[in-house]
């Protein structure tokens, strides 16, 4: 089945420890998006690429960083998390232009920061 | 940018009543409305989504309504039953303007009571 598969689903991490999320897809979409989600609240974009262009949001921490070797990868690197970036961390994907932003979510990467 | 707000933050219904989110944009270029169903732990996924273009729409037990002069939409669940029992999202995106980046409700927790 075409899908977004997300990597890992549980990442345990200590404070300052870099952390890579990894996200692929088979629907050769060409927008993926980084969300990250906290208890209880709607996702917040953190950016996205729209082909090989990189969509940063102005509120997005430089401590998170992103990858797109590729159409079907992307990458979320978080430098040094902190106690505050323990999220569920989503990538979703779209494809434009076709009218509408349909989002399809992977399963999502639940990040502890230790 | 683009504000959404959603309400109620939660709900609960009887088996077999209706329940009914509404939100509201700010926007007034904001012409594609999703919303996202998220279960526990799992992923948002769409469930229903409107077009600027078109005030109504219904899927079977869920339909959704649109007031673009009151820059507000409206998600209905008739019958509601126990599986419904999730938090949905409502999103609001502007097609065709860099990748149709949509902006997230803060959620309603919907509960169902047998």
């Amino acid at each position: 089945d075409a899908m977004v598969i997300q990597n890992p689903r549980y990442q345990v991490t200590q404070f300052g420890k870099p952390v890579t999320l990894s996200c692929s897809q088979t629907l050769n979409h060409n927008v993926m998006y980084w969300y990250q989600q906290k208890s209880s609240q709607a996702p917040k974009l953190l950016f996205h690429y729209y082909d090989k262009d990189f969509n940063n949001e102005a509120d997005t921490p430089d401590n998170f960083q992103s990858r797109r070797p590729n159409t079907s990868f992307c990458f979320l690197d978080i430098r040094s998390p902190g106690l505050g970036d323990a999220a569920m961390y989503l990538c979703a994907t779209s494809f434009r232009p076709s009218g509408a932003n349909v989002l399809t979510f992977g399963a999502g990467s639940r990040l502890t920061v230790l | 940018g683009e504000n959404v707000e959603q309400h109620p933050s939660t709900l609960s219904v009887q088996e077999g009543d209706s329940a009914v989110i509404k939100c509201t944009y700010s926007d007034s270029a904001s012409n594609y409305f999703p919303w996202y169903k998220q279960e526990l732990g799992k992923r948002p996924q769409l469930i229903i989504d409107i077009r600027s273009n078109v005030g109504e729409k219904k899927d079977q037990r869920i339909a959704v309504t649109l007031n673009k002069t009151a820059k507000h939409f409206s998600l209905h669940i008739t019958e509601t039953q126990p599986e419904d029992s999730a938090v949905y999202f409502c999103a609001a995106s502007i097609k065709g303007t860099n990748a149709g980046k949509s902006t997230f409700g803060d959620g309603t927790t919907l509960t169902v009571k047998p």
